[in-house]
């Protein structure tokens, strides 16, 4: 079936460090990728996505690449805040039969000043 | 209304009771979800409505749990004979259309605790 693995956590960085969070995924045909994001007492939100191979979502300096070659959609941004310390989910949503999100276990983010 | 809007937000009930969950949905989308978030597990796949059907069941854990979703609004899910497994924050979401492209609109969830 399809599934979503994420880099555990926590990251921890210093803030203006750079971000990576490494997910890859299985689907069969050509799913699309999304990566929410979750503050602390609140709920998902959703923060970029992709719907083909090699489309780039990007949203509030986030940025993932949809690399159908390596199955993956990493998350990366040049200079983070401590404000963007949150959880982080990694999800697809498939091309066929019914199109719910598949997650991952999510990576939590700790940016410190 | 402006989000998904779920209650109550905080639930402690007794192992053996019944709960039920509310979710509203954002005024007009067709497609809702529900969703459990256990820590450490991620999230869960429960179960999801297109407009008042629900295509399919096979992801709530066990038949103590049901859902129904009545004039393509309001959802509730009802969970039987709590146990404390069933411990998790409970999480609805709403999308405009049901497709591979939509993403989802989250409440900000229901922590359901059992003891």
């Amino acid at each position: 079936g399809d599934s979503v693995t994420q880099m555990e956590g926590p990251v921890t960085l210093s803030e203006e460090a750079f971000l990576t969070i490494n997910c890859t995924y299985t689907a069969t045909g050509y799913p699309s990728l999304f990566w929410y994001v979750q503050y602390p007492g609140e709920g998902l939100q959703l923060l970029l996505k992709a719907t083909k191979a090699d489309d780039k979502g990007s949203n509030k300096g986030f940025e993932a690449t949809y690399r159908k070659e390596t199955t993956s959609f990493h998350l990366e941004k040049g200079s983070v805040q401590v404000s963007d310390s949150a959880v982080y989910f990694c999800a697809l949503s498939a091309d066929s039969g019914y199109s719910t999100l598949t997650f991952g276990k999510g990576t939590m983010l700790l940016v410190s000043p | 209304g402006a989000g998904v809007s779920q209650s109550p937000s905080n639930k402690v009930t007794e192992k053996g009771k019944d709960v039920e969950l509310r979710c509203d949905p954002i005024s007009g989308h067709t497609a809702l979800y529900w969703y459990r978030q256990s820590l450490g597990q991620g999230l869960e796949f429960l179960i999801y409505f297109q407009g008042n059907s629900a295509p399919d069941k096979s992801g709530l854990p066990s038949d103590r749990f049901s859902a129904e979703r009545t004039g393509g609004s309001v959802s509730t899910l009802t969970i039987q004979r709590t146990q404390q497994e069933d411990s998790a924050v409970y999480l609805c979401a709403s999308s405009l259309e049901w497709g591979q492209h939509y993403g989802y609109t989250f409440g900000s969830g229901t922590r359901l605790t059992v003891v």
